[in-house]
């Protein structure tokens, strides 16, 4: 099946800077997402994006398909957004399952005031 | 608009016992559904999707199993527990295949 890499695994800033989360995928895939997940471990959607580009607010995210990787981008950081950022793929590579994700081992962000 | 609805929110269960956990999703006509568990926090793994009433495939082998009764209904279950099935149980939603998922907010499951 397909595999997810996440980078870093572990990222502590101060309110206000900036910051880059790195998926890496092993295969082609249909779909690609990003979530947040709070503390009481709610999956938040942020983006889905099997390719291109996309921005909502202070957050954006590029996905190069054949390169094989996504980008997400946190601008001018908030202590709201700690917790846990993961990617997770979908794709028909390998017989991988009908509609089934894929997820990355995450990102733990924390955000200092 | 689409809600999905996960009950109960946590639960304590001694070893040996059954389980049922139940999702409904509202708004949305033969969605696709999924159940995933999380554990320690880390990345999720799909257990089971159904892509319509009583149609049930299973990811990996375990001492779960799943029902789909209703169009948007999904039910996890287990005849008798174990320790290593604690864990957060998420359900998820899609149109189609490869569509945008969509979560609940989960069942946090501890198997005393």
């Amino acid at each position: 099946g397909i595999q997810v890499e996440q980078s870093p695994p572990d990222l502590i800033l101060q309110e206000g800077a900036n910051s880059t989360l790195r998926c890496n995928f092993s295969d082609s895939v249909n779909n690609l997402q990003w979530f947040h997940q709070n503390p009481w471990g709610q999956l938040i959607n942020l983006f889905y994006i099997p390719s291109g580009t996309k921005q909502n607010g202070r957050l954006s995210a590029t996905t190069v398909a054949t390169e094989r990787y996504s980008l997400l981008y946190i601008s001018s950081s908030q202590t709201t957004d700690s917790g846990v950022y993961f990617c997770a793929v979908g794709g028909n590579a390998g017989g991988t399952s009908y509609g089934k994700l894929t997820f990355g081992q995450g990102t733990i962000l924390t955000v200092h005031p | 608009s689409q809600t999905i609805h996960q009950w109960p929110a946590t639960l304590v269960q001694p070893v040996g016992s059954p389980l049922s956990l139940e999702c409904t999703v509202e708004g949305t006509s033969n969605p696709n559904l999924y159940w995933y568990r999380q554990a320690a926090g880390r990345g999720l793994q799909l257990l089971f999707y159904s892509v319509g009433i009583g149609q049930i495939s299973s990811e990996v082998p375990q001492n779960l199993s799943a029902s789909r009764p209703q169009d948007r209904q999904f039910i996890l279950s287990s005849k008798k527990l174990l320790l290593s099935d604690s864990g957060f149980y998420l359900c998820a939603w899609s149109v189609f295949q490869f569509d945008e998922q969509y979560f609940g907010p989960g069942t946090r499951l501890t198997v005393t």
